[in-house]
């Protein structure tokens, strides 16, 4: 079993729909959480970040931390053609960082 | 601030050759974390640098290796290049605490024939 597990889609979405990507994961040790967006042939950039259970709003995103379940969300709203890409979904403690598999999401006009 | 730059972007090898791979970080940013991506393994960690050590390393072989210099620029190296060792590789740098987070630069696309 991997330590954090992410469907990798491909998912589509109409323009303006709500997209929901979520991430799982086994080590409880985790404490902090990210997602980022990566454009084909490009970084991953960061979009959201996260320390404690809970969420997290900017703008048309929303991450959600559920600890006790160890499930992580990202959720777009008003999702846009722009919103097209891979998201990916990390976590840290100490110094080690573990990634998800990333799901590819693309949003059609 | 600028962002991560790493050079080359893109680089063509052969079989058994070997390759070095460059990352400048954001500036005042003193760890260094390289990365390979593959369409079959995604993200795989390599190895993070922290002011010019090595803090902590994934599940590579030996052929790949790394160093920081005292400006925080960092290399990454790979030995006796295989054809699976084509992959986009990616840094990211960071301040260096267990809270901080990582920011990622465009990457190097190898491609080994």
């Amino acid at each position: 079993q991997k330590e954090v597990e992410q469907d990798p889609g491909p998912l589509s979405v109409p323009e303006g729909a709500i997209v929901s990507l979520n991430c799982t994961y086994s080590n409880s040790a985790f404490q902090y959480f990210m997602w980022y967006r990566q454009y084909s042939r490009k970084g991953p950039e960061l979009l959201m970040y996260t320390y404690s259970s809970g969420n997290k709003e900017d703008g048309r995103f929303t991450a959600q931390v559920d600890k006790s379940s160890k499930y992580i969300s990202l959720f777009i709203r008003d999702s846009q053609p722009s919103d097209s890409a891979t998201y990916l979904c990390a976590m840290r403690y100490n110094n080690d960082m573990r990634f998800g598999a990333g799901t590819r999401l693309t949003v059609k006009p | 601030k600028a962002g991560v730059t790493q050079t080359p972007r893109y680089l063509i090898k052969t079989r058994g050759q070997q390759v070095t791979l460059s990352c400048s970080p954001i500036s005042g940013h003193r760890s260094v974390s390289w990365y390979q991506q593959t369409p079959g393994q995604g993200l795989q960690f390599l190895f993070e640098y922290f002011s010019e050590t090595q803090r902590n390393k994934g599940n590579f072989p030996g052929r790949f290796s790394g160093r920081q210099f005292s400006n925080s620029r960092s290399e990454m190296n790979v030995s006796t290049l295989e054809l699976g060792d084509s992959a986009l590789y990616l840094c990211a740098s960071s301040y260096g605490g267990a809270q901080e987070t990582q920011y990622f630069g465009p990457g190097t696309r190898l491609l080994v024939l």
